[in-house]
């Protein structure tokens, strides 16, 4: 049962422009959702998040956008730059409690 | 800046050997994690300690896995005996709990293959 589907394994972009990761998500008691990056031989490393009583966050060129009714939430990255490149993985939870459910990731590369 | 620690990064051991990893988490982190994540998939929780209680091991193999954390500072997770399809990225997260919203933060992991 996969609670959290990152549909593309992966995603090629040209620097400069914008890159767009997809998540759905299908239990409705998630409230809190999670972007991490990994790169190669390092842990994932927290990246941005959103509450559900929000539809928006943004943290300079990373938003992320959650839409409630479609149980889908969007990663933009404006503008990709080439160290951008990574697996980019979503993550929800529920604020009543720490466990993290994460999707399978996506392989984001940003070429010069 | 405070990191999570993990030894070792790689190992390699024989089916039905057995094998342990450690961590340590952030220092002041109550809320330990441990993390198995298999090639092209994302991490999947295996055991969660707040101090040194278990919190939540629902999805770890008790016949085989066990973790602890008998001081409630770093922890041991370890498989007797290993089988093939134990090969994976074993992550070790430590969060401070604010206002009920946990930010994970991870170690580089140990990349476990057994042969």
């Amino acid at each position: 049962d996969q609670q959290v589907k990152q549909n593309s394994p992966s995603l090629s972009v040209q620097e400069g422009r914008i890159s767009i990761l997809n998540c759905d998500y299908t239990n409705s008691m998630f409230d809190y959702f999670l972007w991490y990056k990994k790169y190669p031989a390092e842990g994932p490393t927290f990246l941005i998040s959103i509450s559900s009583i929000k539809d928006k966050n943004e943290d300079g060129r990373f938003t992320v956008f959650l839409n409630k009714s479609a149980k889908h939430l969007s990663l933009h990255i404006v503008p990709s730059q080439p160290g951008d490149s990574a697996v980019y993985f979503c993550a929800a939870t529920k604020t009543s409690g720490s466990r993290l459910t994460f999707g399978e990731g996506t392989q984001l590369t940003v070429n010069p | 800046e405070a990191e999570v620690a993990q030894s070792p990064r790689y190992k390699i051991t024989e089916k039905s050997q057995a094998v342990a990893f450690w961590c340590d988490p952030i220092s002041g982190h109550a809320t330990l994690y441990w993390y198995r994540q298999i090639l092209g998939q994302g991490p999947e929780l295996l055991v969660q300690f707040q101090d040194e209680s278990v919190v939540d091991d629902s999805q770890l193999p008790k016949d085989r896995f066990s973790a602890e954390r008998l001081k409630g500072v770093d922890s041991t997770l370890k498989i007797q005996p290993a089988e093939l399809g134990d090969s994976a990225m074993y992550l070790c997260a430590s969060s401070l709990i604010l206002a009920g919203v946990t930010e994970q933060y991870f170690g580089p992991g140990t990349r476990l293959t057994v042969t």
